[in-house]
């Protein structure tokens, strides 16, 4: 069966610093990868997806990069962290053909 | 474009009570549809989804939701409520060949005792 897998659960980190979120599957291949972000009374906001390796699409400019350098490992990014990239950020796949997407338990992150 | 209005962020019910938390569309085409639910400090779980056939969709937990496209809705409902059922709720559309999911802003039930 397919697993997913995101770490750290929980992230404190000064403004500034780099920040490296990673999230792998388990289970399947060539899967769709997506990092969201929750904000509190924000909903979800998609960040990226990326259909194969190498190619990431970014749904809104931001601090945050991301790349897959495996086929089944998603890694989220910053070179400076801002107060505003708190959050609670979740990675998730899909099989292609789009039916439902798979949550991993997310990272709740906080920049002080 | 896609998207997605869940009416109401907070909604109570008593428990053994029916639960309502409504969900509007906006999609081109035809849609897939689905309602996930997030307990505290977790990732989301998937209640249920509708791709195609039948437009009332059973899920777990004995929610149910309907597609009606005339009215481009997908209300999730459930005949008694259960304190377990203390949760956020999000819906979320998709369309074959975008790729991507889009969620509404979620709605917070609470269960009364």
């Amino acid at each position: 069966s397919q697993t997913i897998h995101q770490w750290p659960a929980t992230l404190v980190q000064p403004v500034g610093s780099p920040l490296s979120l990673e999230c792998t599957v388990e289970g399947t291949s060539n899967p769709n990868l997506y990092w969201y972000r929750q904000a509190a009374g924000r909903g979800l906001q998609l960040l990226f997806y990326s259909v194969g390796i190498g190619q990431i699409s970014s749904e809104v400019p931001q601090n945050l990069s991301a790349s897959r350098p495996q086929d089944r490992q998603f890694i989220l990014s910053s070179k400076k962290l801002l107060l505003s990239d708190s959050g609670f950020y979740l990675c998730a796949w899909s099989e292609q053909g789009n039916t439902e997407a798979f949550f991993g338990q997310g990272t709740r992150l906080t920049v002080v | 474009a896609q998207s997605v209005t869940q009416l109401g962020s907070h909604v109570s019910v008593s428990e053994g009570a029916l639960v309502l938390l409504r969900c509007n569309y906006s999609s081109s085409v035809p849609p897939y549809l689905f309602w996930y639910v997030q307990y505290p400090n977790q990732g989301l779980q998937l209640l249920l989804k509708y791709t195609t056939g039948a437009t009332l969709v059973k899920g777990i937990n004995g929610f149910e939701a309907e597609f009606k496209k005339s009215e481009t809705s997908f209300h999730l409902t459930k005949p008694s409520a259960h304190m377990s059922d203390a949760a956020e709720y999000f819906c979320a559309v998709s369309q074959v060949g975008t790729y991507k999911y889009i969620f509404g802003t979620g709605t917070r039930l609470k269960v009364l005792a």
